[in-house]
């Protein structure tokens, strides 16, 4: 059983749709993360989690919409999104916030 | 302000050598931590090694080791007896306490492992 699972790994998305990126940890950790990463280039963090509260919005904009219900699930809620939107999404955790933070496999989003 | 410099977009390295890659870093907090993460051409982030900043010794995991020199704000990871498989990106980050845990990147580094 991986430590951090997400799910879809693929998605494919015209601008106009809504859709979710789901994000589960099993290690038990705090904090939860999420990342973009565009092609070729280091990962930009988005929002962080520290025991649910959201302590970090990076001026993403407003069609990305994090949830955290529980510190074990997060999701990502995208609606309207733009073809410059099309990147790896990476979530992460940690037992605390200056911690070692473990990766899922990320989704590869593709905005048509 | 938080800043990780990798100076090698890339690098290749001869199956079983050895090979040093390149972090400094520049933060005027006290307390932070610096990782390495290994990311392969599937695009998952591994987790290879953490040091910080109040460790005296050099961390090590398995063939990897972190050379950190405080007075000179570098961190840089060696990787003893490459393996064809250590092909990968690699980058190196930072965060600190007082920017809430916030995981800075480098540029990243292109390790290429030639048989």
């Amino acid at each position: 059983e991986t430590g951090v699972t997400q799910t879809p790994r693929h998605l494919v998305m015209g601008m106009t749709n809504k859709k979710s990126l789901k994000c589960e940890q099993h290690l038990g950790h705090n904090a939860m993360y999420w990342y973009k990463q565009s092609a070729k280039k280091p990962l930009e963090l988005m929002f962080v989690y520290n025991f649910k509260e959201q302590t970090e919005n990076n001026s993403v904009p407003s069609r990305f919409s994090p949830e955290c219900p529980n510190s074990s699930h997060l999701f990502l809620h995208l609606h309207t999104l733009q073809p410059e939107d099309s990147a790896l999404y990476l979530c992460a955790s940690s037992q605390a916030l200056v911690a070692p933070q473990h990766f899922g496999d990320g989704t590869r989003l593709s905005i048509l | 302000a938080q800043k990780i410099t990798q100076t090698q977009p890339g690098m290749f390295v001869q199956e079983k050598e050895a090979v040093t890659l390149d972090c400094t870093y520049d933060t005027s907090d006290q307390s932070y931590g610096l990782f390495w993460y290994k990311q392969p051409s599937s695009g998952e982030m591994i987790f290879l090694i953490y040091q910080g900043s109040y460790d005296e010794q050099n961390a090590t995991e398995g063939r990897y080791s972190l050379n950190f020199q405080k007075a000179r704000k570098s961190a840089n990871l060696v990787i003893s007896a490459s393996q064809l498989g250590d092909s990968a990106m690699y980058f190196c980050a930072m965060s600190t306490y007082n920017q809430g845990g916030k995981l800075i990147f480098g540029q990243g580094t292109e390790l290429s492992v030639k048989p």
